[in-house]
């Protein structure tokens, strides 16, 4: 069974810093790669999605994909308080997609 | 309009209760999908229809019960339910099954809780 690991968190940040978001899978052979913000008491919604190994920017976040070390990663640079949410990793599967349990992200001004 | 709707937002129901969640999506989508989600754990999937076909259920309880009239409506009908089923339940879509490109539209969530 595909497994998506990630720590819950709180991952505390001051505004403006950069928050780390970490994520690692179990099966080798997935592919596809998301991540997902959750405010809340609100549904999940994608913010990134990575296919290739490397790094994919769009604004102030990072989506970082090491498929040999089965790591992805999400940065945000210049973090506001807006941004304190659930953040949640998703990787491929057959028909749909497998989550992980999410890391709360909190970001004092 | 929002994309995905859902309805009631909150619903408590005894065990012996039958009752319904409804979803709604104006996205033109081809597949929909249950989920559950419950405090400290991963969005668990439970129903996946495409093109109104069930194409996958992944070993949730016969007290929960899926339907998919057409292509833009979703319903789970409970029944018997029990209190470690409280949570919250997601609806969502996808433009196709196989979701490549990660693009789930969730609802707001129906948030139920079971005495």
């Amino acid at each position: 069974q595909k497994e998506v690991e990630q720590n819950s968190g709180p991952l505390s940040v001051p505004e403006g810093a950069i928050a780390s978001l970490n994520c690692t899978y179990s099966d080798r052979g997935s592919q596809s790669f998301f991540w997902y913000r959750q405010y809340s008491g609100k549904s999940p919604e994608l913010i990134m999605f990575i296919y290739s190994n490397g790094d994919k920017e769009d604004g102030r976040f990072t989506a970082q994909l090491n498929k040999a070390s089965q790591y992805v990663s999400l940065l945000i640079r210049d973090s506001q308080p807006s941004d304190s949410a659930t953040y949640l990793c998703a990787v491929d599967g057959y028909s749909t997609l497998t989550f992980g349990k999410g890391t709360m992200l909190l970001v004092s001004p | 309009e929002t994309g995905v709707t859902q309805t009631p937002r909150h619903l408590v129901m005894g065990m012996t209760n039958k009752k319904s969640l409804k979803c709604e999506q104006h996205l033109g989508h081809n597949a929909m999908y249950w989920y559950k989600q419950s405090a400290k754990k991963p969005l668990e999937l439970m129903f996946v229809y495409s093109l109104e076909e069930r194409v996958e259920n992944n070993s949730v309880p016969s007290r929960f019960s899926p339907e998919c009239p057409n292509s833009s409506h979703l319903f789970l009908h409970l029944h018997t339910l029990q209190p470690e089923d409280s949570a919250l339940y997601l609806c969502a879509s996808s433009q196709d099954r196989l979701a490549t490109t990660g693009e789930l539209f969730f609802g707001e969530g129906s948030r139920l809780t079971v005495l």
